[in-house]
C-alpha cells in the first residue's frame, strides 16, 4: 500500500525551462509535507516543505504547491539549471503525537536539466 | 560539524553473516531513524528512536535490530543477512522539540551487497 505515490520516474527539461514534479498521498492523517533531492552516492538533502494550513511556499526557485481537496502536491522549479538534476523524493508526515515525525516517501523522480 | 556520518559506507556480506552499522550524530537530536533504499521503493523505515534507551519498529523491520545506547548514536544489526537485505541503507536525525519542524537530516549512505 503507496501512501505516497509519484507517478512519473523519470523528467527531462531544457535549461532555463519550469520543472514541475508532482505528487499524490492517500493518507488523510498527513499534514505535513516534504520535498528532498538527491545526489549519486549522497544522502537525501532537505529541499523544501509545506504545512497543510497553506498552500504554497516559495523559497528562491522553488515552490511547492499543496491541494489538499485532490491530495496532490508539486514542485516547481524555475528557471531549472544543470545542477538541480537529482533524485527528487516527496515525503509526508503526521503532527500527531504518536508519529514521531516518521517520513513515508515516495519512489522518487530523476529529474534531468540539459544544457 | 560532521552532521550525520555512517561507517562503514560500502560492505559485502555473504548469506548468514552478520554486521552492525554504525550512525552518529553530533547536533543534539533526540529522534534518529534507519531507511534503506531500494530501486522504485523510494526510503522505507525499518526502525527509529525516540530517545536514548527507546527503539521501535518502522515499516520494514523484520531481520534487523537496533540499539541506542547513546543519544548520538544509533546500530542497525543484522544477525543473518539475506540476499533480500542488499540495500543502501540511510540514518537521519532531528530534534524532538521544534515546533512544526519535521526536517530529517540524513547521512551518506552505507550501501550492503549480500551474496
Amino acid at each position: 500500500d503507496q501512501q505516497v505515490k509519484q507517478n512519473s520516474p523519470s523528467l527531462s527539461v531544457q535549461e532555463g525551462r519550469i520543472s514541475i514534479l508532482n505528487c499524490d498521498y492517500t493518507n488523510s492523517m498527513f499534514d505535513y509535507f516534504l520535498w528532498y533531492k538527491k545526489y549519486p552516492a549522497e544522502g537525501p538533502t532537505f529541499l523544501i516543505s509545506i504545512s497543510s494550513i497553506k498552500d504554497k511556499n516559495e523559497d528562491g526557485r522553488f515552490t511547492v504547491f499543496l491541494n489538499k481537496s485532490a491530495k496532490h502536491l508539486s514542485l516547481h522549479i524555475v528557471p531549472s539549471q544543470p545542477g538541480d538534476s537529482a533524485v527528487y523524493f516527496c515525503a509526508a508526515t503526521s503532527s500527531g503525537g504518536t508519529s514521531y515525525g516518521k517520513l513515508t516517501f515516495g519512489q522518487g523522480t530523476i529529474l534531468t536539466v540539459h544544457p | 560539524n560532521a552532521g550525520v556520518t555512517q561507517t562503514p559506507k560500502f560492505r559485502v556480506l555473504k548469506t548468514g553473516q552478520s554486521m552492525t552499522l554504525l550512525c552518529a550524530q553530533d547536533m543534539n537530536h533526540e529522534y534518529m531513524y534507519w531507511y534503506r533504499q531500494d530501486p522504485g521503493m523510494g526510503l522505507r523505515l525499518i526502525h527509529y528512536s525516540v530517545g536514548e534507551g527507546t527503539t521501535a519498529k518502522g515499516e520494514v523491520p523484520d531481520g534487523y535490530n537496533v540499539s541506542r545506547l547513546k543519544k548520538q548514536n544509533f546500530l542497525l544489526g543484522l544477525e543473518s543477512a539475506a540476499p533480500s537485505q542488499t540495500s543502501v541503507y540511510f540514518c537521519a536525525s532531528r530534534w524532538r522539540t521544534r515546533e512544526a519542524v519535521y526536517e530529517q537530516y540524513f547521512g551518506p549512505g552505507t550501501r550492503l551487497t549480500v551474496t
